[in-house]
């Protein structure tokens, strides 16, 4: 069965500092691999998706992740955070025969 | 519809009674998922649901869980006498496959409160 390990559950870190949020997943197929973010008292929003070809992903409000095959890693980066990506985020995997499988989430605090 | 709806977007029941909560996905896709978030909790596969095929029901906490997708599209997540333990947000997704994959939508969930 696949699984999602987010090693991080908190992560501080002050605004403009870069950022790192780790994920690491086990599966035994080829897999699409999602980051989701969740603003305090929102929805979900899938921030950015790997689903094939190029393994470095983007999102339009700098956020970027990449697939690493051989580490079975998608760590989710942005090099100068801003107080409005406080949130938690969350990884998922997609092995096309089962159910979307998501990681614990990883409390982002930005601080001023 | 232009996003994935739930309703109702709250809900409070009394300990015993049955719920029902409804998600219309987006017009099309054929894959819906039911989830639950508890406070503090990560998301909880519940029920997923492709196409016309049998439904992955292994997620269901218990036989008090039911869900249906009628016709393909909407679907209803029924709870019988409830209990505290299943207040949670039940979140909807709905995404399209069959040659046709690009993710996950979500609706705002369905925050359910036992009293």
């Amino acid at each position: 069965a696949q699984s999602v390990t987010q090693l991080d559950s908190q992560v501080p870190v002050f605004e403009e500092a870069p950022v790192e949020l780790r994920c690491n997943y086990s599966s035994s197929v080829s897999v699409y691999l999602f980051w989701y973010v969740q603003y305090p008292n929102q929805g979900l929003q899938l921030l950015l998706k790997y689903l094939s070809g190029s393994t470095l992903v983007e999102s339009i409000n700098g956020f970027e992740a990449e697939f690493n095959k051989s580490q079975t890693s998608f760590h989710l980066r942005k090099p100068s955070v801003h107080i409005s990506d406080t949130a938690e985020y969350f990884c998922a995997v997609d092995s096309g025969n089962t159910p979307l499988v998501f990681g614990k989430g990883t409390r982002l605090s930005v601080i001023a | 519809g232009a996003g994935v709806s739930q309703s109702p977007s709250n809900k409070v029941t009394e300990k015993g009674k049955d719920v029902e909560l409804r998600c219309d996905p987006i017009s099309g896709h054929t894959a819906l998922y039911w989830y639950r978030q508890s406070l503090g909790q990560g998301l909880e596969f519940l029920i997923y649901f492709q196409g016309n095929s049998a439904p992955d029901k292994s997620g269901l906490p218990s036989d008090r869980f039911s869900a249906e997708r009628t016709g393909g599209s909407v679907s209803t997540l029924t709870i019988q006498r409830t209990q505290q333990e299943d207040s949670a947000v039940y979140l909807c997704a709905s995404g399209y496959r069959d040659g046709a994959f690009y993710g996950y939508t979500f609706g705002s969930g369905t925050r359910l409160t036992v009293v």
